[in-house]
């Protein structure tokens, strides 16, 4: 069984500090993780995901994402935010061995203030 | 790359009714997904398709489902003898995989069910 969670249902920030949206997952073989945006009447869209390698991973946007296996996390962090970055934010799991189904969040609404 | 399009935006259907949505993917891929988003909620896997074949099928989706792809292009998901639970934004997504599983997923806006 796969799961994910995203223990904030609201992160709020100000325009130009660093932001962080969590994310822990539970697999229970390796995991390929990924983090999708939803704007408002807009299907999600892709923004980075982790197969292997170097822990932190580049995505879109100037976003990036950290891989911490022994806290089974992939948190997303940008270091400047925008008003434009304001969106539902949903993590997402894989198992490797999972061909098919990838595991959602329940998503972060992230507002971004002027 | 037109992107994953979905059919209708919106469905309206009284209880009992039965509902057919349809997914164009992006033409070369092989792979498509369907999955269910409740207000609150991130997307619940339904099922998933590798060309024509049906190859996995959520144990919570009821016998009142069923999908399918044809010649491994577009699909159709059909919901017989709608119950009010069953009002949700379904989604439709596509990908080029391989033997890999760690392809991204391009999704469509979704068809917003409404069952009064």
């Amino acid at each position: 069984a796969q799961s994910v969670a995203q223990p904030e249902d609201q992160v709020n920030v100000a325009e130009g500090n660093p932001l962080t949206v969590k994310c822990t997952y539970s697999v229970s073989g390796n995991p390929y993780l990924f983090w999708y945006v939803q704007y408002p009447n807009r299907g999600l869209q892709f923004l980075l995901k982790y197969i292997t390698g170097d822990n932190l991973v580049k995505g879109s946007y100037g976003f990036e994402a950290e891989f911490n296996k022994s806290q089974t996390s992939f948190h997303l962090k940008k270091p400047s935010a925008l008003v434009s970055d304001s969106a539902l934010y949903f993590c997402a799991v894989r198992d490797q061995l999972s061909i098919g189904k990838s595991t959602f969040g329940d998503g972060t609404t992230l507002t971004v203030k002027p | 790359d037109t992107g994953v399009s979905q059919d209708p935006r919106h469905k309206i259907t009284k209880r009992g009714q039965n509902v057919t949505f349809r997914c164009d993917p992006i033409s070369e891929h092989n792979r498509l997904y369907w999955y269910r988003q409740t207000l609150g909620q991130g997307p619940e896997f339904l099922t998933y398709f590798q060309n024509e074949a049906q190859l996995e099928k959520s144990r919570l989706l009821s016998d009142r489902f069923s999908a399918e792809r044809p010649k491994g292009s577009f699909s159709t998901l059909e919901i017989q003898r709608t119950e009010q639970g069953d009002s949700a934004m379904y989604l439709c997504a596509s990908s080029l995989g391989d033997r890999t599983t760690n392809e991204k997923l391009f999704f469509g806006s979704g068809t917003q069910l409404s069952v009064l």
